[in-house]
């Protein structure tokens, strides 16, 4: 099974600046994806994040407020824009080795609290 | 995106076994049931998935109902560790994409 890292695992930040979140795999995976949890809240798809162009946004998100990078099958980066206290929210990739859709692996999250 | 029911919350008593059911009567023909569980302070983890037939692996077994409109995840002995949030997922053969909804709080006492 794959084994998936983030960076960092929290950080606490001041409204209107941005925090870009890593995940690194330790195998090459065909899909990654990256979720939010709110505080007592289920977890919320925010994006497929698609190796060599652009990321594939659920209804809701927009690429200026959580522009995606995935430059490899291996690495991916969220970033959270412009954030104000509403962003604070773990925030979790996940990957799926395969194509058969069979079983997900979830990264640790990062926990980001904004002031 | 098929929309699932499942109760708040239920309780076990260790080393007794456990029936969580999901009803999910909007389910697509292709669509896979998946469960996964979040365990306290962690990220989800998979649990078993199935299409029409009933599965079991080492850590549960899955029984779909017939018509697909529902389906339980059985825990055969629950410990202390699986007390978590148990989520019934209906997964496009597509996309892959897993929708969460609330789940279900299991708390085992022991």
């Amino acid at each position: 099974s794959a084994v998936i890292s983030q960076k960092p695992s929290r950080d606490i930040c001041q409204r209107g600046t941005s925090l870009t979140i890593q995940c690194q795999v330790d195998s090459q995976v065909t899909m990654m994806f990256w979720y939010r949890q709110q505080p007592g809240q289920s977890l919320t798809l925010i994006a497929t994040a698609n190796q060599g162009s652009e990321a594939t946004y659920e209804s809701g998100f927009v690429i200026d407020k959580f522009p995606i990078s995935r430059p490899n099958l291996t690495f991916s980066t969220l970033t959270v824009s412009n954030m104000s206290p509403e962003d604070s929210s773990i925030y979790l990739c996940s990957v799926e080795e395969g194509q058969s859709y069979n079983e997900q692996f979830f990264g640790p999250g990062t926990r980001l609290t904004v002031l | 995106d098929a929309k699932t029911t499942q109760p708040n919350s239920m309780e076990s008593n260790e080393e007794e076994p456990v029936h969580l059911p999901c009803n999910h009567s909007t389910i697509s023909g292709t669509d896979y049931i998946h469960w996964y569980r979040q365990l306290p302070s962690q990220g989800p983890e998979y649990v078993i998935h199935g299409l029409t037939s009933n599965v079991n692996n080492r850590m549960a077994s899955l029984a779909i109902a017939e018509d697909r409109k529902s389906s339980t995840l059985i825990l055969h002995r629950a410990t202390l560790r699986d007390a978590a949030v148990y989520y019934c997922i209906p997964t496009s053969s597509n996309t892959g994409k897993l929708i969460f909804g609330q789940g279900t709080t299991l708390q085992v006492k022991p």
